[in-house]
């Protein structure tokens, strides 16, 4: 399956400030995901990036406070901007591992972030 | 209504018990269905697909009711390393971002 490398595994950062996560995939992938996940919570989706075009956000989560970047098919970054205690949360990437049974996904290891 | 929804939890259950899981989802174009666990400040991991047909795992057994919308997870057996939080988790079709229910968490006793 594919492996994932998602940096920094975490950080304190100042209200603020930004913050950017990466994540490495060892193989080529058409989309990644990034979600969040707040504390005692289930993981929500932020939004989808394909290699290529802007990515698609969800209802709730807007450009400007994430950006995102995806460059090539096998990396992409996530900024946090602006932060503000609500942003701490764990934020996880993730892509269809078609190397699974029945296309399960593969997350990243998390970015457990927290604001101060 | 939530896209998925789970039994809240916790559960909390002695060594060597058998404990099963329940799920519903709305989306009747979902595709695909999995388990997931994730233990305390971890990324989820795949635990299992769940098949129409039912599929077994060593001690887990997961079954889909298409009709009902209705998933499970029954965990026999149980050791105190099977504690975690059971995600249930659905999509339309591959390459589309997976749908998360809130999670039960299984804590298993000695």
């Amino acid at each position: 399956s594919a492996v994932i490398s998602q940096k920094p595994s975490r950080d304190i950062c100042q209200r603020g400030t930004s913050l950017t996560i990466q994540c490495q995939v060892d193989s080529q992938v058409t989309m990644m995901f990034w979600y969040r996940q707040q504390p005692g919570q289930s993981l929500t989706l932020i939004a989808t990036a394909n290699q290529g075009s802007e990515a698609t956000y969800e209802s709730g989560f807007v450009i400007d406070k994430f950006p995102i970047s995806r460059p090539n098919l096998t990396f992409s970054t996530l900024t946090v901007s602006n932060m503000s205690p609500e942003d701490s949360s764990i934020y996880l990437c993730s892509v269809a591992d078609r190397g699974m049974t029945n296309y399960g996904y593969t997350f990243g290891s998390g970015t457990r972030l927290t604001v101060v | 209504r939530k896209e998925v929804e789970q039994d809240p939890g916790p559960f909390n259950v002695p060594e060597g018990a058998t404990v099963a899981f329940n799920c519903t989802y709305s989306n009747s174009a979902s595709q695909s269905f999995f388990w997931y666990r994730q233990d305390c400040r971890k990324e989820p991991k795949l635990l299992m697909s769940v098949y129409s047909s039912g599929n077994e795992d060593g001690r887990f057994t997961a079954q889909l009711n298409r009709a009902s919308q209705y998933i499970s997870l029954l965990i026999r057996d149980s050791k105190l390393s099977d504690s975690a939080t059971y995600l249930c988790v659905v999509n339309q079709a591959g390459n589309t971002p997976l749908v998360f229910g809130k999670g039960t968490r299984l804590s298993v006793i000695a």
